[in-house]
């Protein structure tokens, strides 16, 4: 079983619809949560980053841990063609530079 | 600034040949890490580097050697190409105590 897991979907949704993207991981240790976005033939580029529990908004954009479950979760509203990408969760443990990343989730945006 | 810079951009090798793939960075980070990526295997971390002169071994490192003589670059070597190292491969850099990793635009190699 993989340390993090991530639908890779792909994932296809109406412009302006709100997106739901989601991580389940294993590892009780990890305090620190990340959501990369990667366009297409492009290196990841860091969206949102949590540090434990709790919520956090930037924008369209919604990061939210939930450490008991193992869950994290990264919502888009009002989503727009330029979101379409794939896009990946990353996280480590306190005193670990290292991050481990799930395998991404592929998103398309349709007009 | 340039941030992180991979060179090349594209590679195609036989099998058996060697090459070196080459990251710069102009953010002055300590640590320097690189990545493979493939279909349904997300970022695997072939190696990292802490600080200049210092390299430890990633997930997957077999096949592959790396060289951090200089902090602002960080070599990944491919002594005997394999098909299996057919791959893109992201070199990122990260500042001491922070998580946050800023990642270089890939290189596409491809190993006949």
């Amino acid at each position: 079983q993989k340390e993090v897991e991530q639908d890779p979907g792909p994932l296809s949704v109406p412009e302006g619809a709100i997106v739901s993207l989601n991580c389940t991981y294993s590892n009780s240790a990890f305090q620190y949560f990340m959501w990369y976005r990667q366009y297409s033939r492009k290196g990841p580029e860091l969206l949102m980053y949590t540090y434990s529990s709790g919520n956090k908004e930037d924008g369209r954009f919604t990061a939210q841990v939930d450490k008991s479950s193992k869950y994290i979760s990264l919502f888009i509203r009002d989503s727009q063609p330029s979101d379409s990408a794939t896009y990946l969760c990353a996280m480590s443990n306190f005193g670990n530079e290292k991050l481990t990343f799930g395998t991404g989730t592929r998103l398309t945006i349709i007009p | 600034n340039a941030g992180v810079t991979q060179t090349p951009k594209f590679q195609v090798l036989k099998t058996g040949q060697s090459m070196t793939l080459q990251c710069a960075q102009d953010m002055n980070h300590n640590s320097m890490y690189w990545y493979r990526q493939d279909p349904g295997m997300g970022l695997r971390l072939i190696y990292y580097s802490a600080s200049e002169g210092t390299t430890d071994k990633g997930e997957v490192p077999d096949g592959y050697n790396v060289s951090r003589l200089k902090k602002q670059n960080f070599l990944l070597g491919l002594e005997s190409a394999a098909p299996s190292q057919t791959s893109v491969y992201f070199c990122a850099t990260q500042r001491s105590s922070y998580n946050e990793q800023f990642f270089g635009p890939g290189t596409r190699l491809t190993v006949l």
